[in-house]
């Protein structure tokens, strides 16, 4: 079955410690993404890569880390150093070139506690 | 900078009305601009894409770089368009790079 998969569905931390959420795609997409979901500011974009071991910050990426030591995975690592980090994560893939479409996972809902 | 407005939160009509979801877009290239659609409790999907020029589910949209706009219309809105739009814009030189999206509207229609 392909597509791309995020894990875990729900996540909590407590304050003043790091989790990585996973995002991996068999689809051999070579872009992903990931987005924060915040009601009434859309989608913003966090980090996004086009190639493996390459990627570059979007316009949130502080308090934020990424990993691309493969095609298929990118980890995203929320620190302590997000002020505020609850919120709804979605993570993306799709072929490079512009105009392509963009597949997205069901996302990880990050809760601190 | 790449940038994606869409001013109306909520827009909220009955059944059988027409629909405009109004996007706007401020990119110094060539633009590619996509609708991208969430229904409850569904994964974020693309809708359709400028560069396809087809009508998907009744809706379109044009470009019109003029205005800078990509705002999506149909002419007879249904109960299952009520979902979240997104409108999201790539450059063309990116080769796959930032996909930026606006804020989103929230479609309700009513029946």
């Amino acid at each position: 079955d392909g597509g791309i998969t995020q894990s875990p569905k729900y996540l909590f931390r407590k304050e003043g410690q790091n989790v990585t959420l996973s995002c991996e795609q068999n689809l051999n997409h070579d872009a992903m993404y990931w987005y924060r979901q915040d009601p009434g500011q859309g989608l913003r974009l966090i980090y996004y890569s086009q190639i493996v071991n390459d990627f570059q910050k979007g316009d949130i990426a502080e308090g934020y880390s990424v990993s691309r030591e493969k095609k298929e995975s990118f980890p995203l690592t929320v620190t302590s150093a997000q002020k505020n980090p609850t919120a709804f994560y979605l993570c993306a893939s799709s072929w490079r070139g512009g105009g392509t479409e963009a597949f997205f996972g069901q996302g990880t809902r990050l809760t601190v506690v | 900078a790449q940038r994606v407005t869409q001013p109306e939160k909520l827009l909220s009509v009955f059944k059988g009305a027409p629909v405009e979801l109004k996007c706007n877009y401020s990119y110094s290239g060539s633009p590619e601009l996509f609708w991208y659609v969430q229904y409850s409790r569904q994964r974020l999907q693309l809708l359709l894409r400028h560069i396809s020029r087809e009508s998907i589910k009744g809706f379109t949209a044009d470009l019109n770089k003029g205005e800078t706009s990509f705002h999506l219309k149909k002419p007879f809105a249904q109960e299952e368009d009520s979902a979240m739009y997104y409108c999201a814009l790539s450059g063309l030189e990116d080769q796959g790079g930032k996909l930026i999206f606006g804020q989103g509207t929230e479609l309700s229609v009513k029946p």
